[in-house]
């Protein structure tokens, strides 16, 4: 099935930076959300996003509904040591229960000292 | 959002045997999905149960390999059935439950399962 594409797939940064990812598609979705997966748990969703060009926060994380419909952004600032994990974009084409997710490749986080 | 437990945590099996992994749910909800998460890799579903019907199975994954029940609003089985090393994988349910206006998948902590 499709998958979306995330970006950079992993990344190392130091506590205090600033970080940017992004999820792109080829195809439309009508919702983006974005989780988060420690080692040894499931995903926890973070921020969700319904409306093109919408920017939504969570705390330090900040996401954005891309105007096309096609992708999504997440940042993170003044990143800290419990930010390291798998961070997950997920696109959903309809509304309701039945909607299926697809999600993104993941991007992996890692925070040095 | 909800709790959500699966058991067992995690297990290590024989090839050619049969798991059934448990998720239970803290209220009732109407959609559970259960995904699967290859070693390193993103999750793909592999199918959504809804209480009191079949459950709808995704490309590539079908009922005798991935047996699912549904028997209340609380409670889902995914069986992992005449296992090999290739269904090592973290299995995970989730549930629909409504959130911010609509609804939103809300997931357990996964099945860790190997293969030998």
């Amino acid at each position: 099935g499709q998958q979306l594409n995330q970006s950079p797939q992993s990344m190392f940064i130091q506590e205090g930076e600033d970080v940017s990812m992004n999820c792109t598609s080829s195809s439309i979705f009508n919702t983006w959300l974005w989780y988060k997966q420690d080692p040894g748990e499931g995903p926890v969703l973070l921020i969700a996003l319904y409306k093109a060009g919408e920017l939504t926060s969570n705390g330090r994380l900040t996401a954005q509904f891309g105007i096309t419909r096609k992708d999504s952004f997440l940042n993170i600032s003044a990143s800290i040591p419990s930010d390291v994990g798998i961070y997950f974009c997920a696109g959903r084409r309809n509304t309701g229960t039945a909607s299926k997710l697809t999600f993104g490749t993941g991007t992996r986080l890692q925070v040095t000292l | 959002s909800a709790v959500i437990s699966q058991k067992p945590s995690r297990d290590i099996c024989q090839r050619g045997t049969s798991l059934t992994i448990q998720c239970q749910v803290d209220s009732q909800v109407t959609m559970m999905f259960w995904y699967r998460q290859q070693p390193g890799q993103s999750l793909t579903l592999i199918a959504t149960a809804n209480q009191g019907s079949e459950a709808t199975y995704e490309s590539g994954f079908v009922i005798d390999k991935f047996p699912i029940s549904r028997p209340n609003l609380t409670f889902s089985t995914l069986t992992v059935s005449n296992m090999s090393p290739e269904d090592s994988s973290i299995y995970l349910c989730s549930v629909a439950v409504p959130d911010r206006g609509t609804y939103e998948q809300y997931f357990g902590p996964g099945t860790r399962l190997t293969v030998t």
